[in-house]
């Protein structure tokens, strides 16, 4: 079975401080990872996949398959990074997604 | 470009009460569609999924049902509505590509 942990329900930073948003998975065989956000009032949208290996918004996040982690972190955080964060695996063709509970990210002034 | 649109935005309905939410996708044909639950603090859990029409699957038992009566219309149903009900649905597609969402429904059972 495939699960996706994410231990913090929220996390709060102020402005210009680094951020890290962790994720830790469980799959047996090679998955395929995603962050999606969904910002107030706006639909869950990607963010990134860890296939793509580019940067959006400044997030970054890299595939650790010794440790089964996929840790979405952006070095200088901004209020309008503040939503929720949700990651999410992928281990078939059909992109059933697992997805995790989310973590609730506020970025303060 | 592709667009989903899931309809209505928020509904109350009793107890026992039938369900009906709909959700259809635009430029694009033959996407795989899904029906999520977000539930505060569990996190969005799949219901059903479609790679065609009427080609069904459900993850987990419940009270609810879905339909793919067109390529690109997916139904979530239910004959009669319990309280546990209650929650936000999204409609997701895919093409060749990850998860593309919907709006989402927020249903009430009173």
């Amino acid at each position: 079975a495939q699960r996706v942990t994410q231990p913090e329900k929220l996390l709060s930073v102020f402005k210009g401080a680094p951020v890290e948003l962790k994720c830790n998975y469980s799959y047996s065989g090679s998955p395929e990872l995603f962050w999606y956000v969904q910002y107030s009032r706006q639909r869950l949208q990607l963010l990134l996949r860890h296939i793509s290996r580019e940067s959006i918004k400044g997030f970054t996040a890299d595939l650790n398959k010794g440790e089964t982690s996929f840790h979405l972190k952006k070095p200088f955080a901004q209020e309008e990074d503040s939503a929720m964060y949700y990651c999410a695996l992928s281990g078939g063709s059909n992109y059933k997604l697992t997805f995790g509970k989310g973590t609730l990210l506020t970025v303060n002034p | 470009s592709q667009t989903i649109h899931q309809w209505p935005a928020t509904l109350v309905q009793p107890v026992g009460s039938p369900l009906s939410l709909e959700c259809t996708v635009e430029g694009t044909s033959n996407p795989n569609l899904y029906w999520y639950r977000q539930a505060a603090g569990r996190g969005l859990q799949l219901l059903f999924y479609s790679v065609g029409i009427g080609q069904i699957s459900s993850e987990v038992p419940q009270n609810l049902s879905a339909s793919r009566p067109q390529d690109r219309q997916f139904i979530l149903s239910s004959k009669k509505l319990l309280l546990s009900d209650s929650g936000f649905y999204l409609c997701a597609w895919a093409g060749g590509s990850p998860l593309h969402f919907g709006n989402g429904t927020r249903l009430t059972v009173t």
